[in-house]
């Protein structure tokens, strides 16, 4: 069981607005840095979201992270077909570790 | 741009060791944090450590501690992870992953990533 908590799965329909949450404590997301990652099938993660709401080049401003408090959320709008994957947020935590989200699968109807 | 490039899938007993390694090219190597993160069949993402090269001490997730062992070679630009007393739940890809800011080794910002190693612990 992942010390970030996200869930297991989340779905919605071409051009919908989705979000996935991930909830930790003040050792991780509370102090540090949030970070998403998208993982298609067979592939390597790519980063997504770096320091809680910033895009890396090349990535659609369509994806936006937030941040509040112990907790944080990706938001997708405008849903497409290829934005189905697997995404795992992720934070440094305090005790030296780097934690990971166990993952949400977006299925995209 | 640079680039991670793993070694090749491996197949080991459980009991042994496995060392996979990670070979940048294409820019700047040792001021980066190299980490090391797996993910099991349909699991997912598990960080494991990470070192920076020019500063050559490692961290370690206090799962993996006293098992892990991540090195690098400054000359060759490669970075490797060396995995003891495997088991069947060692079974999983195991990636290398740059952290995108200098001189950082204690962030999950990873810009860069290896393809990925294959390692099946079976008997």
């Amino acid at each position: 069981q992942s010390v970030l908590t996200q869930p297991p799965s989340a779905s919605g329909t071409p051009g919908q607005r989705v979000t996935i949450s991930c909830s930790g404590s003040s050792s991780n997301i509370g102090s540090n840095y949030v970070y998403w990652y998208q993982q298609l099938p067979g592939t390597a993660p790519k980063l997504l979201i770096y320091r809680n709401n910033q895009r890396p080049s090349g990535v659609p401003d369509r994806f936006s992270g937030s941040k509040s408090g112990t907790s944080a959320s990706l938001a997708i709008s405008g849903l497409r077909s290829e934005d189905e994957a697997d995404y795992y947020c992720a934070a440094w935590d305090d005790s030296l570790s780097g934690l990971f989200g166990g993952g949400t699968k977006l299925t995209v109807l | 741009q640079v680039q991670l490039v793993q070694s090749g899938a491996e197949v080991k007993k459980p009991g042994s060791s496995v060392k996979v390694s990670c070979k940048a090219s294409g820019g700047t190597f040792s001021s980066y944090a190299i980490s090391w993160v797996r993910q099991a069949p349909g699991q997912g993402l598990e960080w494991m450590g990470g070192i920076i090269p020019i500063f050559g001490t490692a961290n370690y997730a206090q799962k993996f501690q006293g098992r892990v062992t991540i090195t690098t070679d400054e000359s060759t630009s490669t970075a490797y992870m060396e995995l003891s007393s495997l088991r069947s739940e060692d079974t999983a890809v195991y990636y290398c992953a740059r952290v995108w800011v200098r001189g950082v080794i204690s962030s999950v910002a990873f810009d860069i990533w290896g393809q990925g190693t294959m390692v099946t612990v079976s008997s």
